[in-house]
């Protein structure tokens, strides 16, 4: 597609479900990143994906959340177990490499917003 | 102390002005520096970014660095409504993606007509 798409745009879920989000990135694109935003807050790294592989997990906020990779394409990150400070908007983005920038910068995503109710 | 300072506004200057937006930081090791600008629901777009210290013009937008004193700089001369929206800085240390970008939390700008 032109763009990164994420999927659903918006998600109102109940304390304690489960909760998967999804982000098709740009094609040919091998870099992928989410983030967190939360009100008032500015984004938050969580993880980055070369190809199908994340390196280092260690930004997710806790055992509850898990992300994968299929290939160099859709990315899902699901939260187990969701709680109130789980609402936020996340944030995909992609790249042509591993480099974010500069000559390829990324590309992000209008975003999931997730509200724990 | 958080890691990116940056004022969150909300600015509020008349069309035309010239607009200064401002990001200090802790952590000397960042060597590449970025705005972005995002409109509400939406994502964040890459603006300018910069090398180290130094200055960057783009048409109406410069960034400065200043690295000596931790400090980055967007301007925005001949300020437009459709401007409006909040600018975020961002930095890393290393160009690879895999230690993310640090941001601010951004600064909501208002343009009056």
């Amino acid at each position: 597609g032109a763009g990164v798409s994420q999927s659903p745009s918006n998600k109102v879920t109940e304390k304690g479900k489960d909760v998967e989000l999804r982000c098709d990135p740009i094609s040919g694109h091998t870099a992928l990143y989410w983030y967190r935003q939360r009100l008032g807050q500015g984004l938050e790294f969580l993880i980055y994906f070369q190809g199908n592989s994340a390196p280092d997990k260690s930004g997710l906020p806790s055992d509850r959340f898990s992300a994968e990779r299929t290939g160099e394409s859709v990315s899902t990150l699901t939260i187990q177990r969701t709680q109130q400070e789980d609402s936020a908007v996340y944030l995909c983005a992609s790249s042509s490499s591993g480099e974010p920038i500069p000559r390829y910068g990324y590309t992000f995503g209008s975003g999931t917003r997730l509200t724990v109710v | 102390q958080k890691e990116v300072e940056q004022d969150p506004g909300p600015l509020s200057v008349p069309e035309g002005a010239i607009v200064s937006l401002n990001c200090t930081y802790s952590n000397s090791a960042f060597q590449y520096f970025m705005w972005y600008r995002q409109y509400s629901r939406k994502g964040p777009e890459l603006l300018m970014y910069t090398y180290s210290s130094g200055n960057k013009e783009d048409g109406r937008f410069t960034a400065q660095v200043d690295k000596s004193s931790k400090y980055i700089s967007l301007f925005i001369r001949d300020s437009q409504p459709s401007d409006s929206a909040t600018y975020l800085c961002a930095m890393s240390e290393g160009g690879g993606g895999a230690d993310g970008l640090t941001f601010g939390k951004g600064t909501h700008l208002i343009i009056q007509p």
